[in-house]
């Protein structure tokens, strides 16, 4: 079955880069895009990035200065680095798989990340 | 951006029928899409394109809307539905979500 799985530090201090692996399973990064969405405790989810299948990548322009998406698909492996971190940046972060018309169709379990020195 | 609003909370009794709102600040066509968020967990697609049920959801969940204005209906709720809601938008660049609307069964 589909599955997604977020991995990295829990902790990051202020001004620090953000490092995050999404492994996936059950389909291919070559057929579906893969999005990361963060949300901080509370509040709603806000879009970060994309992944196309393609190879291509599209950023939210309010992260964009600080956010590179990768991938590596002999490893079925996304990654997520930010830089600049601030306390704001704190949250669950999600990797997510798009269908047809950017639908999330299935979210990895999140990543909880805490920027505090 | 597309600023997307959503009441903050509603109660209701089992078995009730509820609705829950998403209105967006400017046009999404049927770029619009729901998920629900239990506590601790990952959201969930219930509803996408506005009125599409995702596979294997019960067809309590229903969807409707167009353009600005978008609903979200459990009918009948059951006490499992407690949960959040969110609406997520993919018309416009970027994509945005809403605030969520926190379902309480009374």
């Amino acid at each position: 079955q589909v599955q997604l799985k977020e991995s990295g530090p829990g902790l990051v201090q202020p001004s620090e880069t953000l490092s995050l692996t999404c492994t996936v399973s059950g389909f291919s990064l070559t057929s579906y895009s893969v999005s990361w969405v963060r949300q901080p405790s509370g509040k709603g989810p806000e879009w970060m990035g994309r992944m196309w299948y393609d190879g291509d990548t599209a950023y939210n322009s309010a992260l964009k200065s600080r956010l590179s998406i990768s991938r590596d698909t002999s490893k079925n492996q996304v990654f997520l680095k930010m830089n600049s971190l601030q306390t704001d940046d704190t949250g669950t972060y999600y990797c997510t798989r798009e269908s047809l018309g950017y639908v999330m169709d299935a979210w990895g379990q999140g990543a909880s990340v805490t920027v505090s020195s | 951006d597309t600023v997307l609003t959503q009441s903050p909370a509603l109660a209701v009794s089992p078995g009730e029928r509820v609705t829950i709102s998403c209105r967006a600040s400017e046009s999404v066509s049927t770029g619009m899409h729901w998920y629900q968020q239990k506590p601790g967990q990952q959201p969930k697609l219930l509803i996408y394109g506005a009125s599409n049920l995702e596979s294997g959801v019960p067809a309590r969940f229903s969807g409707s809307g167009s353009g600005t204005d978008f609903t979200l209906t459990i009918d009948p709720v059951e006490a499992d539905d407690t949960a959040t809601y969110f609406c997520q938008q993919s018309w416009n660049d970027p994509n945005t979500f809403g605030a969520g609307t926190k379902l309480e069964l009374k």
